[in-house]
């Protein structure tokens, strides 16, 4: 079980928008920045959000990020065949005193 | 632009001690503002944080509790780079390995952690 669980999959068909949650506690979303991790098989990680909903340059605006509380969400709208990859939340935790990752969700272009 | 190069075996023996290292270029090891950071991907486990290595006036070492008893990673500022050693490995430590940057400024001097540059990742497998 991870310290932040995600959903494990999610699906939506081109055009369309999905969102992945990501669920953590006081010691980490809770105090902390969230970012998030695209990851294509074969390929390193690739930032996509970080400090809850900033974009690094040469990420389009169709993903965004947000936090509440203790938890946190990445919404892509416009769904496209390339978005097709797993997607990773991180915060760090205060408790644990290290970086702690989502368990990831597989997202399905249909 | 920073990059990360890793080397290493990608076989190791159990009870043997996986070792890879991760070369910097356009940024330093011994950086005041980035911490320098390996993680793994395993399908059963997903990201994984392992731990890392930075500079503020002195060395820092943070570790990942599932690994703390096992883990050393050490800068090497002569080289410009730094190093991964797990002891005792079990096929559960079968997974790519990934250095990382992690950064803690933006561009706009506000404080926002985060892996920013990563390796190209080394699968390692561990097996008799």
């Amino acid at each position: 079980q991870s310290v932040l669980p995600q959903p494990p999959s999610a699906s939506g068909t081109p055009g369309q928008r999905v969102t992945i949650s990501c669920s953590g506690s006081s010691s980490n979303i809770g105090s902390n920045t969230v970012n998030w991790y695209q990851h294509l098989p074969g390929t390193a990680p690739k930032l996509l959000i970080y400090s809850n909903n900033q974009r690094p340059s040469g990420v389009p605006d169709r993903f965004s990020g947000s936090k509440s509380g203790t938890s946190a969400s990445l919404a892509i709208s416009g769904l496209q065949s390339e978005d097709e990859a797993d997607y990773y939340c991180a915060a760090w935790d205060d408790s644990l005193n290290g970086w702690v990752f989502g368990g990831g969700t597989k997202l399905t272009v249909l | 632009q920073v990059q990360l190069q890793q080397s290493g075996p990608g076989l190791v023996k159990p009870s043997q001690t996986l070792s890879l290292t991760c070369a910097i270029s356009g940024d330093s090891v011994s950086s005041n503002s980035a911490a320098w950071n390996w993680i793994r991907q395993s399908p059963s486990r997903g990201l994984e944080w392992l731990g890392r290595t930075y500079y503020r006036s002195k060395w820092y070492n943070d570790y990942a509790v599932s690994v703390k008893s096992r883990i050393t990673i050490n800068p090497d500022t002569s080289k410009n780079q730094f190093s991964l050693q797990l002891n005792s490995v079990t096929p559960e430590d079968t997974a790519v390995y990934y250095c990382a940057r992690g950064a803690d400024y933006d561009s706009s001097g506000y404080y926002r952690p985060r892996f920013d540059y990563w390796g190209q990742g080394t699968p390692v497998t561990v097996s008799s």
